[in-house]
């Protein structure tokens, strides 16, 4: 069974430009979350998706923004790049989400602002 | 707002020793995570605990959840290299009443077991 599947896994972009981050949940899982993860602030929650609608969203500007597919995959969009948005952004998925089982994380896409 | 922490968030460990990481969180929950990271890789999951008093063991390691504490323990038994990683745990919640959660982390406890 496959994964979590994350694209790219590396990228590099400048300052005010955007970028836009792919994840695709193991299959039959329906909802999927999005984490930032920096040395100082650690993990952090930025949004929910379930059957195309977002249930939720953690304290990020609105420069970070997501939807969800009808095939339960799901993009990452930010805008006008900070130095700041440089980090690990992991996506995690569940079948509900809510129902007491773990998430599964994929690797992660790396991100860094120059 | 739901705080999360852990200690310590360094232990150097000797291979053989026991050792036990804490993790307390500022509110009612009842679903708690531990998670296993190695330098470069995702998160992987170690153990769910869903109820005051559960206990969950796997090879060296073992967690437990005192909810009315608000504890949860990752304890290590006779350390070995192979356990070197960092450890997270995670409390998961209801928000908005949209059927949704979240997971809260802990700021991770970066263990090193030394030969």
């Amino acid at each position: 069974k496959a994964g979590v599947t994350q694209t790219p896994r590396y990228l590099i972009k400048t300052r005010g430009q955007q970028v836009t981050l792919s994840c695709s949940p193991i299959s039959g899982h329906r909802s999927v979350s999005w984490y930032q993860q920096t040395p100082g602030q650690g993990l952090q929650f930025l949004f929910e998706y379930f059957s195309e609608t977002q249930r939720n969203k953690g304290n990020f500007p609105g420069r970070f923004s997501g939807r969800q597919f009808s095939n339960s995959r799901s993009e990452m969009n930010v805008s006008t790049l900070e130095l700041g948005d440089s980090a690990l952004y992991l996506c995690a998925s569940s079948r509900v989400g809510g129902e007491g089982s773990p998430l599964h994380f994929g690797n992660g896409t790396r991100l860094t602002v120059t | 707002e739901l705080k999360v922490e852990q200690n310590p968030l360094f232990l150097s460990m000797q291979e053989g020793k026991n050792y036990t990481i804490y993790c307390n969180y500022s509110t009612t929950s009842d679903r708690l995570y531990w998670y296993r990271q190695d330098p470069g890789k995702s998160l992987e999951s170690l153990f769910v605990l869903l109820s005051n008093g559960a206990v969950k063991q796997e090879g060296r390691l073992m967690a437990s959840l005192d909810t009315k504490a608000r504890l949860s323990t990752l304890h290590i038994t006779a350390a070995v290299h192979d356990l070197s990683a960092t450890y997270f745990c995670a409390v998961d919640i209801e928000y908005s009443g949209a059927g949704s959660y979240q997971l809260t982390f802990g700021k991770g406890t970066k263990l090193s077991v030394i030969p």
